[in-house]
C-alpha cells in the first residue's frame, strides 16, 4: 500500500547505543521530515527534507542525524542514546513546498533506559 | 506564549452533539492543517486550508486569516469520532513544506 513506513514500532535502547529509526514513503515526495512527540507538547521537528541530498535542521536536532541519499528513505540516527530522547517518533513526507497535505507513518516509541 | 494554542484541552460530549475544536495562532500563516490522532497513535491528514471552509462529511473546518483562527466541527459526533485532534500552521514565507508548527492537541472523547 502506498503511504510512509516507519520501522521499527518499538524500541527499547539503553543509555549511549546507537540506532537508526527507518523511514520510506512510494509517493515520490520531494519532502520528509521527522518529529518528536512528547506529553504534553505539540509535535516538534527534528529534521527535515526538501529533495534527494537536501537536509536541514529543525527545532530540536542535537543528538540526531539524518540523510537523504534517495528520495524514498530518510533514516533517522540516534548517535548516543540518551533518557530524554524516549518519544515516540513520526515521520511524514509530503508532494511539494506549496502547501501540499501530510502523510505520516505510524510512528516509533522509543523507551531508552 | 506558544505560536500555535489549541482550545479546549480536553473535550467529553454525548454521542450526537455537535462539537468544536478552536486552533489560534500568532504568526502570518499560508497554510493551517487539521490532523487526527487515533488512539493507537497514527495521524491522519484532515483538511488543509489557507481560507474560507471545507467540509469532508461530518467534519467542517474553517479559517478566519484576519483574526488568526481556526475551529473544527463536528457534527452528530459518533464514539468513533473520539482522538486527538492537533492544528498546525506553516508560517508565511517558510519556503520548506516541512516545517509546520504544532498546536498541542485537544483530547475529544464522546460517549455512547
Amino acid at each position: 500500500n502506498a503511504g510512509v513506513t516507519q520501522t521499527p514500532k518499538f524500541q527499547v535502547l539503553k543509555t549511549g547505543q546507537s540506532m537508526t529509526l527507518q523511514c520510506a514513503q512510494d509517493m515520490n515526495h520531494e519532502y520528509m521530515s521527522w518529529y518528536r512527540q512528547d506529553p504534553g507538547m505539540g509535535l516538534r521537528l527534528i529534521h527535515y527534507s526538501v529533495g534527494a541530498g537536501i537536509t536541514d535542521q529543525g527545532e530540536v536536532p542535537n543528538g540526531y542525524n539524518v540523510s537523504r541519499s534517495t528520495t524514498e528513505d530518510f533514516p533517522l540516527r540516534l548517535l548516543s542514546a540518551a533518557p530524554s530522547q524516549t518519544s515516540v517518533y513520526f515521520c511524514a513526507s509530503s508532494r511539494g513546498h506549496w502547501d501540499y497535505g501530510y502523510t505520516f507513518g505510524s510512528g516509533t516509541r522509543l523507551t531508552v533506559v | 506564549k506558544n505560536e500555535v494554542e489549541q482550545s479546549p484541552q480536553n473535550l467529553t460530549a454525548q454521542e450526537g452533539e455537535f462539537i468544536t475544536i478552536n486552533c489560534s495562532y500568532s504568526v502570518g500563516i499560508s497554510a493551517l492543517h487539521w490532523l487526527q490522532q487515533h488512539p493507537g497513535g497514527g495521524i491522519v491528514s484532515l483538511f488543509m486550508l489557507s481560507s474560507g471552509k471545507k467540509k469532508h462529511g461530518r467534519l467542517i473546518a474553517t479559517i478566519n486569516i484576519q483574526e488568526k483562527h481556526s475551529s473544527l466541527h463536528i457534527t452528530a459526533s459518533h464514539p468513533r469520532d473520539s482522538a486527538v485532534y492537533i492544528c498546525a500552521v506553516r508560517s508565511r514565507g517558510e519556503t520548506s513544506g516541512s516545517r509546520l508548527t504544532f498546536g498541542e492537541g485537544t483530547q475529544l472523547t464522546v460517549n455512547p
